[in-house]
Parts: C-alpha cells; structure tokens; sequence
C-alpha cells in the first residue's frame, strides 16, 4: 500500500526566509505527486502537480516542486515566504487507477 | 462553475443520530470521494465511487453509508453517529480520463457529535 510521510509537524518561518517542505511516499510504480495547500478555515486548493516530465514543477504563488525519483521525495520549495502563506500543506500521491493518499499535514505559520 | 458543492457546512448532532451530508459536483467527474480530516492525521478515505451505481470503500468506511444514483451527487450517510465521528468532512471529485486528474474539494462540512 502507498504511504506518504511529511517530515515537518509545524514550521515557523518569518517573513522572507525559504521554505522547503519535506514529502516522501512508499510506491514502487509509477505515481503522480501534488501538493495541496488549505488556508485557515477554507478547503484543499491545488498547489502544483508532477505527472511526467520536468522533475522540476512550478506552481502557484511561487511555489516550486522538485520530483526525485531515486529518493521517493517530492518537496515543495519558496524562496521566500510571505505571512499570506500561512496555511497548512498536504502532501499526496496516486498511482493510475488508485485513490490519492495524503501525507498528515505541515502547518506553516510565517511570522510577519 | 460551482465546481463541489457540499451541505450543510456545519451540523451539531447527538449520539445515535443519523444524518446526510450532501455533495454535489458540476463537472461532469466520474470519480468522487469522501474524507474526514482529523489533526495530525490528514485525510483519511471514507469511501469513494467511479461512477453512478459504484461505491467502494476507503481505510476508514465504519459507521458511513453511501450510494451515487447520478454522476452529480454523491451523499455521505452517518447511520448513528459516535462522538469518533466528529471531524471535518471534505467530499472530492476527479476526472478518470488518463488517470492523471487533480481532486477539487469541496468547501467541507463541520460534524460534531455530542
């Protein structure tokens, strides 16, 4: 079965410093990666997403995603983060024909 | 484009209650799904379906029923709820085609149970 671990519980970050958030999954096979960000109080909203190509993913809001396959690892990276970038980040993998598996979550608190 | 739909978005019900939470996509999506999202332990999948007249079960299916009767609405029932039940609840919903698709959420629904 897939898994998804996230390596941080909670990252507190001021205004300006980089991020990388840590994910990693457990798939011998073929997988599509997301990241998934949910503001306080509001819904999962797509991030970026790698399905083939490019290891390197840019998504929204200057958020960046690096596929190494050797390694199960899909962390998400800002070169500089901004207090509206406070918010919790999931993590997640499906396989072709699977269901999407979520990592627990990093909640990023960025101070200003 | 209203994209998921879900209702009510907050609810308070007692032990042994029954209730539905709807959700409803406009997207023409063949796959949708349930979670529950609990703190520290991310989604978690209730059940999901690929289409009208099938329904699965996720990793955490005890205590929820569900049926997809049209590939717009796929409601979620707690048959008697247990305070274990309170959560927050996000219905999700993807296209099948090519196997690559993104699940878009709904905006969640609030449980508690008392």
């Amino acid at each position: 079965a897939q898994s998804v671990s996230q390596h941080n519980h909670h990252v507190i970050l001021s205004e300006a410093a980089s991020l990388e958030l840590g994910c990693n999954y457990s798939y011998g096979g073929t997988v599509n990666l997301f990241w998934y960000v949910q503001y306080p109080g509001q819904h999962l909203q797509l991030l970026l997403k790698y399905f083939s190509g490019d290891p390197l993913v840019k998504g929204i809001k200057g958020f960046e995603a690096e596929f190494i396959k050797s390694k199960f690892s899909f962390n998400l990276r800002k070169p500089s983060v901004q207090w509206s970038d406070t918010a919790e980040y999931f993590c997640a993998v499906n396989a072709w024909g699977q269901n999407f598996v979520f990592g627990p979550g990093t909640r990023l608190s960025v101070l200003p | 484009n209203a994209g998921v739909t879900q209702t009510p978005k907050f609810q308070v019900l007692k032990t042994g209650q029954s209730m539905t939470l709807q959700c409803a996509q406009d997207m023409n999506h063949e796959y949708m799904s349930w979670y529950r999202q609990d703190p520290g332990m991310g989604l978690r999948l209730i059940h999901y379906s690929v289409g009208a007249g099938i329904t699965d079960q996720g990793e955490v299916p005890n205590g929820y029923n569900v049926s997809r009767s049209t590939t717009e609405d796929f409601p979620l029932r707690l048959l008697s709820a247990a305070p274990s039940q309170t959560s927050v609840y996000f219905c999700a919903s993807s296209s099948l085609a090519g196997g690559t698709g993104e699940l878009f959420f709904g905006e969640g629904s609030r449980l508690t149970v008392l």
